[in-house]
């Protein structure tokens, strides 16, 4: 147990729908991490958070948007759904910002399936 | 940009045989170099980590040594076992950025 958690497990949705998933950190750790892992792309970043402020942008759609809140949870909503946004989606969090050295640790990610 | 390039799967082997997944990089600066493990139906696990040239991560009876000579971090281990079926996952990271991946190798691992 890497100490993230991730909710929900799964979400089936229809295209054109909205979702929000949701992360919360391992205790004590600032920074949070969202990457998408599909058949084609592989694992792919896409957003990072730092104790509350957006620090670096990956691959995100602009129908996709994030935040992390005062308790450093992080929600990554998905809009607009389409087919191709089926995949497993990771959040990860670590200590800070002590450069590349420190590990992130990964929830078990949220399985998301739009049909 | 910097990437990370794993030998493609799968690899099958018998139990007890000796395991080898290339992992090669493209990076400027020196970066850290990490193996991740996706069990079935989990989340990743970080396996072993390198964080500077010369740097032997070992963990699980799993190894890899950072060399930049070869810009290399290849994943060895003497036997395998049944459970070590998984995907493994090569991954750099620079400072003050998020970890690049490989595309993953799938072991299979047979009794």
């Amino acid at each position: 147990d890497s100490g993230v958690t991730q909710t929900p497990k799964h979400l089936i949705t229809a295209t054109g729908q909205r979702v929000t998933l949701r992360c919360s950190p391992r205790s004590g750790d600032l920074s949070v991490y969202w990457y998408q892992q599909s058949l084609d792309q592989g694992l792919q970043f896409l957003i990072q958070y730092y104790n509350g402020e957006e620090r670096a942008k990956g691959n995100i759609l602009e129908r996709f948007s994030a935040q992390q809140f005062p308790d450093l949870h992080s929600e990554l909503n998905l809009s607009s759904l389409e087919l191709g946004d089926s995949a497993l989606y990771f959040c990860a969090s670590s200590v800070g910002l002590a450069g590349g050295r420190e590990t992130q640790y990964f929830g078990p990610g949220t399985r998301l399936l739009v049909l | 940009g910097d990437s990370v390039t794993q030998m493609e799967g799968p690899v099958t082997l018998s139990e007890e045989a000796f395991l080898t997944i290339n992992c090669t990089y493209t990076a400027t600066g020196y970066p850290s170099l990490f193996w991740y493990v996706q069990y079935p139906g989990e989340g990743l696990q970080l396996l072993l980590k390198a964080t500077k040239a010369d740097d032997k991560g070992s963990n699980k009876g799993f190894e890899a040594t950072y060399r930049k000579e070869t810009t290399s971090f290849h994943l060895e281990k003497g036997s395998v076992q049944v459970s070590d079926s998984a995907v493994y996952f090569c991954a750099l990271r620079q400072a003050g950025t998020a970890l690049i991946f490989g595309k993953g190798t799938t072991l299979s691992v047979s009794s």
